[in-house]
Protein backbone atom coordinates (compact mmCIF):
# COMPACT_ATOMS: atom_id res chain seq x y z
CA UNK A 1 0.00 0.00 0.00
CA UNK A 2 0.98 3.40 -0.73
CA UNK A 3 -0.01 4.83 2.30
CA UNK A 4 1.39 4.43 6.75
CA UNK A 5 0.27 1.43 7.99
CA UNK A 6 -0.55 0.30 11.86
CA UNK A 7 -1.25 -2.67 13.27
CA UNK A 8 -3.19 -4.14 15.27
CA UNK A 9 -6.02 -1.66 14.84
CA UNK A 10 -7.60 -2.18 18.49
CA UNK A 11 -5.91 -3.79 20.94
CA UNK A 12 -7.64 -4.75 24.73
CA UNK A 13 -5.46 -5.81 26.90
CA UNK A 14 -5.27 -6.22 31.13
CA UNK A 15 -3.82 -3.83 33.02
CA UNK A 16 -0.22 -4.57 34.01
CA UNK A 17 0.16 -6.45 30.17
CA UNK A 18 2.52 -5.32 27.78
CA UNK A 19 1.37 -4.17 24.48
CA UNK A 20 3.73 -3.67 21.58
CA UNK A 21 2.04 -1.41 18.89
CA UNK A 22 3.54 -1.52 15.04
CA UNK A 23 3.95 1.11 12.58
CA UNK A 24 4.58 0.74 8.91
CA UNK A 25 5.45 4.07 6.98
CA UNK A 26 5.92 5.12 3.23
CA UNK A 27 8.35 3.86 1.99
CA UNK A 28 10.96 6.48 1.42
CA UNK A 29 9.83 8.63 4.40
CA UNK A 30 12.76 9.69 6.59
CA UNK A 31 10.82 11.12 9.39
CA UNK A 32 8.96 8.78 11.55
CA UNK A 33 6.44 10.17 14.50
CA UNK A 34 4.34 8.58 17.40
CA UNK A 35 1.17 10.23 18.79
CA UNK A 36 -0.82 9.65 21.02
CA UNK A 37 -4.81 10.87 20.99
CA UNK A 38 -6.96 10.51 24.01
CA UNK A 39 -10.78 10.50 24.06
CA UNK A 40 -11.77 14.05 22.51
CA UNK A 41 -8.23 14.96 23.09
CA UNK A 42 -5.58 16.69 20.12
CA UNK A 43 -2.69 14.48 19.65
CA UNK A 44 0.12 14.34 22.02
CA UNK A 45 3.57 14.20 20.78
CA UNK A 46 5.76 10.54 21.79
CA UNK A 47 8.67 10.18 19.47
CA UNK A 48 10.49 11.09 16.66
CA UNK A 49 12.66 8.82 15.14
CA UNK A 50 14.91 10.82 11.74
CA UNK A 51 17.12 8.01 10.00
CA UNK A 52 19.59 6.98 11.58
CA UNK A 53 19.98 9.63 14.22
CA UNK A 54 19.27 9.37 18.03
CA UNK A 55 15.42 9.42 18.78
CA UNK A 56 13.59 12.57 20.37
CA UNK A 57 11.84 10.83 22.91
CA UNK A 58 11.02 14.16 24.68
CA UNK A 59 7.10 13.54 24.71
CA UNK A 60 7.23 9.67 26.44
CA UNK A 61 5.45 10.22 29.25
CA UNK A 62 7.07 7.47 31.20
CA UNK A 63 10.08 5.18 31.35
CA UNK A 64 7.02 2.57 30.60
CA UNK A 65 7.02 3.60 27.09
CA UNK A 66 10.12 3.02 24.66
CA UNK A 67 10.00 2.79 20.65
CA UNK A 68 12.49 1.36 18.28
CA UNK A 69 12.79 1.76 14.41
CA UNK A 70 15.51 -0.06 12.05
CA UNK A 71 16.74 2.53 9.42
CA UNK A 72 13.96 3.91 7.87
CA UNK A 73 11.78 0.83 8.06
CA UNK A 74 9.21 -0.43 10.85
CA UNK A 75 8.50 1.03 14.18
CA UNK A 76 7.54 -0.31 16.98
CA UNK A 77 5.77 0.78 20.51
CA UNK A 78 6.31 -0.69 23.22
CA UNK A 79 4.39 0.14 26.64
CA UNK A 80 4.81 -1.78 29.80
CA UNK A 81 2.53 -2.99 32.46
CA UNK A 82 0.01 -1.29 30.83
CA UNK A 83 -2.69 1.51 33.20
CA UNK A 84 -5.80 2.55 32.45
CA UNK A 85 -4.67 5.88 31.49
CA UNK A 86 -2.96 4.22 28.50
CA UNK A 87 -6.12 3.69 26.81
CA UNK A 88 -5.92 5.75 24.04
CA UNK A 89 -5.13 5.90 19.95
CA UNK A 90 -1.98 5.75 18.93
CA UNK A 91 -0.88 7.30 16.13
CA UNK A 92 2.16 7.20 13.87
CA UNK A 93 3.26 9.57 11.08
CA UNK A 94 5.99 9.87 8.41
CA UNK A 95 7.29 12.54 6.49
CA UNK A 96 10.24 12.66 3.69
CA UNK A 97 11.97 15.13 6.60
CA UNK A 98 11.36 17.11 9.26
CA UNK A 99 9.09 19.42 9.48
CA UNK A 100 7.42 18.39 6.34
CA UNK A 101 3.76 17.36 5.86
CA UNK A 102 2.78 14.54 7.87
CA UNK A 103 1.04 11.34 6.26
CA UNK A 104 -0.93 9.68 9.20
CA UNK A 105 -1.67 5.84 9.71
CA UNK A 106 -5.22 4.86 10.45
CA UNK A 107 -4.16 4.65 14.33
CA UNK A 108 -4.66 1.38 17.16
CA UNK A 109 -6.77 1.83 19.81
CA UNK A 110 -5.83 0.17 22.97
CA UNK A 111 -8.21 0.00 25.63
CA UNK A 112 -6.98 -1.08 29.05
CA UNK A 113 -9.24 -2.88 31.23
CA UNK B 1 6.70 26.93 25.49
CA UNK B 2 4.58 26.54 22.08
CA UNK B 3 1.09 26.16 22.28
CA UNK B 4 -1.95 26.08 19.66
CA UNK B 5 -5.31 27.26 21.09
CA UNK B 6 -8.64 26.82 19.46
CA UNK B 7 -11.08 27.94 21.47
CA UNK B 8 -14.08 26.80 19.84
CA UNK B 9 -14.92 23.60 20.86
CA UNK B 10 -17.73 23.06 18.50
CA UNK B 11 -18.90 25.07 15.26
CA UNK B 12 -22.30 24.81 13.32
CA UNK B 13 -22.69 25.70 9.90
CA UNK B 14 -25.36 25.89 7.06
CA UNK B 15 -24.32 24.15 4.35
CA UNK B 16 -23.04 26.02 1.56
CA UNK B 17 -22.11 28.45 3.58
CA UNK B 18 -18.54 30.11 4.45
CA UNK B 19 -17.11 29.23 8.04
CA UNK B 20 -14.07 30.33 9.69
CA UNK B 21 -12.43 27.65 12.64
CA UNK B 22 -10.30 29.85 14.93
CA UNK B 23 -6.64 29.17 15.97
CA UNK B 24 -3.96 31.11 18.01
CA UNK B 25 -0.50 29.95 18.80
CA UNK B 26 2.54 31.01 20.78
CA UNK B 27 6.02 30.21 19.99
CA UNK B 28 8.98 32.22 20.56
CA UNK B 29 10.67 31.24 17.36
CA UNK B 30 10.71 33.22 14.21
CA UNK B 31 11.31 30.13 11.36
CA UNK B 32 7.69 27.93 12.33
CA UNK B 33 5.08 25.99 10.33
CA UNK B 34 1.43 26.09 10.63
CA UNK B 35 -0.99 23.06 9.75
CA UNK B 36 -4.92 22.34 9.61
CA UNK B 37 -5.43 18.46 9.54
CA UNK B 38 -9.59 16.93 9.35
CA UNK B 39 -10.69 14.32 11.13
CA UNK B 40 -13.40 12.48 10.88
CA UNK B 41 -15.31 9.85 12.73
CA UNK B 42 -13.31 7.41 11.02
CA UNK B 43 -10.82 8.52 13.00
CA UNK B 44 -7.80 9.08 9.92
CA UNK B 45 -6.11 12.56 9.92
CA UNK B 46 -6.02 14.17 6.72
CA UNK B 47 -4.12 17.49 6.24
CA UNK B 48 -5.96 20.23 4.31
CA UNK B 49 -3.03 23.05 4.60
CA UNK B 50 -0.11 24.59 5.21
CA UNK B 51 1.55 28.02 6.03
CA UNK B 52 5.10 28.54 6.36
CA UNK B 53 5.96 31.66 9.00
CA UNK B 54 7.38 33.68 6.22
CA UNK B 55 4.89 32.81 3.74
CA UNK B 56 4.01 36.42 2.52
CA UNK B 57 0.39 35.36 0.83
CA UNK B 58 -2.50 33.21 2.62
CA UNK B 59 -2.67 29.43 1.55
CA UNK B 60 -5.39 28.60 -0.49
CA UNK B 61 -6.04 24.65 -1.37
CA UNK B 62 -9.91 24.84 -3.15
CA UNK B 63 -12.18 25.36 -0.70
CA UNK B 64 -9.54 25.92 2.41
CA UNK B 65 -8.24 28.99 2.88
CA UNK B 66 -5.54 29.95 5.88
CA UNK B 67 -5.88 33.29 6.93
CA UNK B 68 -2.16 33.64 8.65
CA UNK B 69 -2.37 37.23 11.34
CA UNK B 70 1.56 37.14 12.12
CA UNK B 71 1.74 39.90 14.37
CA UNK B 72 -1.74 38.94 16.39
CA UNK B 73 -0.08 34.99 15.85
CA UNK B 74 -3.54 33.67 14.23
CA UNK B 75 -3.80 30.71 11.93
CA UNK B 76 -7.50 30.94 11.10
CA UNK B 77 -9.07 28.47 8.33
CA UNK B 78 -11.80 29.54 5.98
CA UNK B 79 -13.99 26.66 4.72
CA UNK B 80 -16.11 28.57 1.90
CA UNK B 81 -19.39 26.84 0.46
CA UNK B 82 -19.40 23.95 3.19
CA UNK B 83 -20.66 20.11 2.51
CA UNK B 84 -22.09 17.74 4.49
CA UNK B 85 -19.12 15.78 4.43
CA UNK B 86 -17.34 18.59 5.88
CA UNK B 87 -18.68 17.72 9.42
CA UNK B 88 -15.34 16.16 11.41
CA UNK B 89 -13.33 17.24 14.17
CA UNK B 90 -10.65 20.21 12.84
CA UNK B 91 -7.14 20.40 14.19
CA UNK B 92 -4.86 23.21 13.82
CA UNK B 93 -1.41 22.14 14.23
CA UNK B 94 2.24 23.68 14.66
CA UNK B 95 6.21 23.15 14.24
CA UNK B 96 9.22 24.71 15.13
CA UNK B 97 11.99 25.13 12.36
CA UNK B 98 14.60 26.98 14.80
CA UNK B 99 16.03 23.37 15.79
CA UNK B 100 13.03 20.86 16.86
CA UNK B 101 12.75 18.35 15.22
CA UNK B 102 9.75 19.02 13.17
CA UNK B 103 6.86 16.85 15.67
CA UNK B 104 3.78 18.66 15.65
CA UNK B 105 2.37 20.48 18.17
CA UNK B 106 -1.91 20.18 18.07
CA UNK B 107 -4.82 22.04 19.74
CA UNK B 108 -7.47 20.26 21.02
CA UNK B 109 -9.52 20.58 18.11
CA UNK B 110 -12.86 22.04 16.90
CA UNK B 111 -16.13 20.15 15.95
CA UNK B 112 -17.84 21.18 12.93
CA UNK B 113 -20.82 19.99 12.08
CA UNK B 114 -22.52 21.07 8.91
CA UNK B 115 -26.55 21.50 8.70
CA UNK B 116 -28.22 20.71 6.07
Amino acid sequence: GAGVSQSPSNKVTEKGKDVELRCDPISGHTALYWYRQRLGQGLEFLIYFQGNSAPDKSGLPSDRFSAERTGESVSTLTIQRTQQEDSAVYLCASSTLAGGEQFFGPGTRLTVL
Amino acid sequence: AQKITQTQPGMFVQEKEAVTLDCTYDTSDQSYGLFWYKQPSSGEMIFLIYQGSYDEQNATEGRYSLNFQKARKSANLVISASQLGDSAMYFCAMTNYGGSQGNLIFGKGTKLSVKP
